[in-house]
């Protein structure tokens, strides 16, 4: 039982640097989310995807890119990585756009810009 | 726009003690109101829901009640164990919002023998 799988789990970068972080989920979701956590402030969404080929902006959106060429993938990239960036990014899906609906997250990814 | 509000932690309890958990919420319409809890070291996992007012949502113990009139999601667990410490969240999701949840800041548990 796979659910989200995030990849790397830590990285550090230096300003200015770029990366890609991965998500990947084996449970045919259509719905796909980026969260970053910071302390005292919860979780804040970055972007989301209600399908392959659909992105959207969430409330703190600046600063990243994401894509969704893959039902099952959705990328995170931050093209010139900022110290404000330092955070722990988590993926979620669910399977539909219901206020119902469970979202599955991944372990988290912890990033530190230098 | 929507808010969730929870009460600050750390919170600490012996084992076998009553846990409350504070939630209230800000949010236009009819949300769906979710408890999540982060286990050291791993992501977020639903603990219990509820999707409309005076439903209960339960799971391992732990319980909440959907309170429109007071706008309220309080968690509440009975006899809480050392395997309980964790960090939970409360947190909505509004119709119309592609299921986007919104997040209180999240209260930390520590349960002590």
């Amino acid at each position: 039982n796979a659910g989200v799988t995030q990849t790397p789990k830590f990285r550090v970068l230096k300003t200015g640097q770029s990366m890609t972080l991965l998500c990947a989920q084996d449970m045919n979701h259509e719905y796909m989310y980026w969260y970053r956590q910071d302390p005292g402030m919860g979780l804040r969404l970055i972007h989301y995807s209600v399908g392959e080929g659909t992105t959207a902006k969430g409330e703190v959106p600046d600063g990243y890119n994401v894509s969704r060429l893959k039902k099952q993938n959705f990328l995170l990239g931050l093209e010139s990585a900022a110290p404000s960036q330092t955070s722990v990014y988590f993926c979620a899906s669910s399977s539909e756009g219901g206020v119902r609906t469970e979202a599955f997250f991944g372990q988290g990814t912890r990033l530190t810009v230098v | 726009g929507d808010s969730v509000t929870q009460m600050e932690g750390p919170v600490t309890l012996s084992e076998e003690a009553f846990l409350t958990i504070n939630c209230t919420y800000t949010a236009t319409g009819y949300p769906s109101l979710f408890w999540y809890v982060q286990y050291p070291g791993e992501g977020l996992q639903l603990l219990l829901k509820a999707t409309k007012a005076d439903d209960k949502g339960s799971n391992k113990g732990f319980e909440a009640t959907y309170r429109k009139e007071t706008t309220s999601f309080h968690l509440e667990k009975g006899s809480v164990q050392v395997s309980d410490s964790a960090v939970y969240f409360c947190a909505l999701s509004r119709t119309g919002g592609g299921n986007k949840l919104t997040f209180g800041t999240g209260t930390q548990l520590k349960v002590e023998l």
